[in-house]
């Protein structure tokens, strides 16, 4: 079953930081670019980053850049996001998703999510 | 930074038609996807490239995108159509539009 697991979400204080995990299994993950995406609550979703398959290449939201960083290791199937200087506006539910490599830049598989919730 | 506007609601009747705008700058030249969330899930990939769908996905659901206007359209809308709907561009990063609460009244 072609799956991802999002794992590392927690409770932080402003200014700290989190290392979000995203644990991928029934595709060869080395083959798709991987994006984060994440849900404040009761909000719409928001596009916060992405990879391409070797890690060589990373974009950011303007919201997130210089905050957070995307990493992926291959040989463990995972997709890590960084998220540091925390702030309450990144409050959210957090997904991973993965771009198909069969229908041209869609996300066609998505985690679960993981709750990052920033409050003092 | 790039935008994305959709109707934050659309209402329609079982059976019937329900159409959902996404409109942005020059956003027929951009590939356009549509994706469904229903409450307490992930989001569903439902258009890919303007107008494709990915496999299992409806028939019903159809999609255009031309000018500065991506339209999601739901033909012989169903009770299990009730959703949140939202199109999604690259400009020089991914955007989401502002999200559509679809209700089959």
């Amino acid at each position: 079953e072609v799956q991802l697991v999002e794992s590392g979400g927690g409770l932080v204080q402003p200014g700290g930081s989190l290392r979000l995990s995203c644990a991928a299994s029934g595709f060869t993950f080395s083959r798709h670019w991987m994006h984060w995406v994440r849900q404040a609550p009761g909000k719409g979703l928001v596009w916060v980053s992405r990879i391409n398959t070797d890690g060589s290449s990373t974009t950011y939201a303007d919201s997130v850049k210089g905050r957070f960083t995307i990493s992926r290791d291959n040989a463990k199937n995972t997709l890590y996001l960084q998220v540091n200087s925390l702030r309450a506006e990144d409050t959210a539910l957090y997904y991973c998703a993965r771009r198909s490599t069969s229908y041209s830049y869609g996300m066609d598989v998505w985690g679960q999510g993981t709750t990052v919730t920033v409050s003092s | 930074s790039y935008e994305l506007t959709q109707p934050p609601s659309v209402s329609v009747s079982p059976g019937q038609t329900a159409s959902i705008t996404c409109s942005g700058d020059k956003l027929g030249d951009k590939f356009v996807c549509w994706y469904q969330q229903k409450p307490g899930q992930s989001p569903v990939l439902v258009i890919y490239q303007d107008t494709k769908r990915p496999s299992g996905i409806p028939e019903r659901f159809s999609a255009s995108n031309s000018g500065n206007t991506a339209t999601l359209t739901i033909s012989g809308t169903q009770a299990m159509d009730e959703a949140d709907y939202y199109c999604q561009a690259w400009d020089n990063t991914g955007v989401f539009g502002t999200g559509t609460k679809v209700t089959v009244l």
